[in-house]
This record gives C-alpha cells, structure tokens and sequence, in this order.
C-alpha cells in the first residue's frame, strides 16, 4: 500500500545546531503538508508544497519538495528550545487527491 | 473564525463500556476527519467524511467503532465496547473541499483523550 516514510524517528539537538527531517513516498505526490504537534497539543499546519523542486521559506524553517515529487524535507536552521515537538509530513496521492498520508514524524529534543 | 470544537476533552471509562465523542467543524468545511492518535505515535485515520459521505473507513474497526455525520456539519464517533488498547487522543479534523480555497490544510481540535481501564 502507499506509504510516506520519515527519517530519523526522534532527533536529539543541542540548543544553535541545525535539524532536518526527511519523508520519502512510494507513490508520487500531489502534494505534501508539513505539521508540528507540540507536546500534550495537537497537529498544527505549517506549510503545503505543491510544485516539483519547490523550496518555500519560514523565518529558519526551509522546506523542500523534491523534483520526483516522492520526497520532502524540513530544515531548521538554528534551533531553539521552542521548536521542540514532533514534526509529520501529510502527502496527498496523485492517484487520489481526496486521501491523505501520514509519515510517523519527529521527533525534536532541544537541550538548552 | 472558531476552530474544531470536540467534546468531551477527557474521559476514562472501564473495557467494554461506551463512549462517544463529538466534534463540530469550523463552517463551510466540507471534509472531516477523524484520527486515533496513540501515545508516541502518529495519528492514524480512522474516517473522512465529505460533506455527509464517508470517503474513507478502511481502517476503523467497524466491529467496535461507529461514526456519522449528521447533515454534513457536525459528527460523532462512537466506541461500543470499548478495549483496553482504545486508549489514545481522538482527534477531529476539517478542511475545505479541494479546490474552494485555501491549500487544504487540516485544522484540529484540541482532542479528547480516552482512558480504558
């Protein structure tokens, strides 16, 4: 069946050093949402990526579509302790926009 | 706008009771969702919902678990007889239909989290 697999399951930084997470799909993509859950909160959105190569931009977050459309990342740069919490890539099947798949996220301890 | 209101945001009951949880979308959104989250895991899809038609049920034990929505607004999800492993945050979602605005992104609730003892 269609799968979305991120890497690396949890990431442990110091407080300054940079993070990045990757999703790969087994099937090509329409698109690919990013979300962030907090500790004790729910998923919230972050950003969608629709076009092949398309890198958008947010403060020190750089997100990545890839040309394949079958694989995503998200850049940190310079973390910080707020940026602590589980991060999942969602990519909607190009065969069927209606459903949407979930990696297993992230996620980020950042030691202070 | 209000975001997705779910009710209750706690429960704790014993195996083999019932619960039911409810969710009201924000307006106009025309798919719901509904996911179990379990601790440390991703949130696992368990029904959408597009308008008052169910897109997608194929992993909701449907042995156990029910769910409807109501004239295309708001739903609930029911668990009858509860299990042990039912234990996790139920969480409800809304988007807009595709292609009417905005990027399709999913809005959720706060939750509500299901105890089994």
């Amino acid at each position: 069946g269609q799968q979305v697999m991120q890497i690396p399951q949890y990431q442990h930084v110091q407080e300054g050093e940079d993070f990045t997470t990757y999703c790969n799909s087994s099937t090509t993509l329409s698109n690919i949402q990013w979300y962030k859950q907090r500790p004790g909160g729910h998923p919230v959105f972050l950003i969608q990526l629709v076009k092949s190569g398309e890198v958008k931009k947010q403060k020190r977050l750089t997100f990545q579509f890839g040309e394949a459309k079958k694989n995503s990342s998200l850049h940190i740069t310079a973390t910080q302790t707020t940026d602590v919490g589980t991060y999942f890539c969602a990519g909607r099947d190009a065969g069927n926009n209606r459903k949407l798949i979930w990696g297993l996220g992230t996620s980020l301890a950042v030691n202070p | 706008e209000a975001g997705v209101a779910q009710s209750p945001r706690y429960k704790i009951i014993e195996k083999r009771q019932s619960v039911a949880f409810w969710c009201n979308p924000i307006s106009g959104h025309a798919t719901l969702y509904w996911y179990q989250q379990i601790l440390g895991q991703g949130p696992k899809l368990l029904i959408q919902f597009q308008n008052n038609g169910v897109v997608d049920d194929s992993q909701l034990p449907k042995d156990r678990f029910s769910a409807e929505r109501l004239k295309g607004v708001d739903s609930t999800l029911k668990i009858q007889p509860a299990k042990l492993e039912d234990s996790a945050v139920y969480l409800c979602a809304s988007s807009r239909l595709s292609g009417t605005g905005g990027t399709g992104e999913l809005f959720f609730g706060e939750g509500s989290r299901l105890t089994v003892l």
